[in-house]
């Protein structure tokens, strides 16, 4: 059960766009469509984002989107506001029957 | 109003053992998947532990086989974490969370609990 790979840190102004990649093995990310991305401001509860890969929760900014490529998939921010400033883990369910969370990725509103 | 509410962290010598709470309201324990999702202090990653089916099937994370057990009271709308042989790398802030769905695979937890602390040292 290693974790999903994510990049310590990302960075980016206002109205500017991001991505975060999340990768994983065939067991997991490649496998099945059962991706989530998490987002944690500090000293909270983290907060669904986006689940099945690509899904937005209710009430989710739809500046907010997921995609998959075979075993990486990715998080997009657009238009980045400073309250988008928090910690974001990507998590996926895996052969094994369990769930494995990436090590999480900072990102900083310039 | 959909909540959850945990307990029973503290501090526990290596070799211990406690039990979490994780007190449901705003909708059946027993109807979704629940579960147990832990961060190590100060600010690491989140490290997902168990889960328990709408239906009763259980399964671990491999730090926590043998160890840990979850269970759920359905009449009291309550899920439980019972935690043994702890060590001092379980200590973290444990969260309860419900998955939004109850079939498929779990994984989009949309309620979580403010955390419970778990200290585990000598």
């Amino acid at each position: 059960q290693s974790a999903l790979t994510q990049p310590a840190s990302v960075s980016g102004s206002p109205g500017q766009s991001i991505t975060i990649s999340c990768t994983g093995t065939s067991s997991d990310v490649g496998y099945y469509n059962f991706v989530s991305w998490y987002q944690q401001h500090p000293g909270k509860a983290p907060k669904l984002v986006i689940y099945d890969v690509s899904n937005r929760p209710s009430g989710v900014s739809n500046r907010f989107s997921g995609s998959k490529s075979g075993n990486t998939a990715s998080l997009t921010i657009s238009g980045l506001q400073t309250e988008d400033e928090a910690d974001y883990y990507c998590s996926s369910y895996t052969s094994s029957s369990t769930l494995v969370f990436g090590g999480g990725t900072k990102l900083t509103v310039l | 109003e959909v909540q959850l509410v945990e307990s029973g962290g503290g501090l526990v010598q290596p070799g211990g053992s406690l039990r979490l709470s994780c007190a449901a309201s705003g909708f059946i324990v027993s109807s979704k998947y629940m579960s147990w999702v832990r961060q190590a202090p100060p600010g690491k990653g989140l490290e997902w532990v168990s889960v328990i089916y709408s239906g009763g099937s259980t399964y671990y994370a491999d730090s926590v086989k043998g160890r840990f057990t979850i269970s759920r009271d359905n009449s009291k709308n309550t899920l439980y974490l019972q935690m043994n042989s702890l060590r001092l790398e379980d200590t973290a802030v444990y969260y309860c969370a419900r998955d939004r769905s109850s079939y498929g695979a779990p994984g989009a937890f949309d309620i979580w609990g403010q955390g419970t602390m778990v200290t585990v040292s000598s």
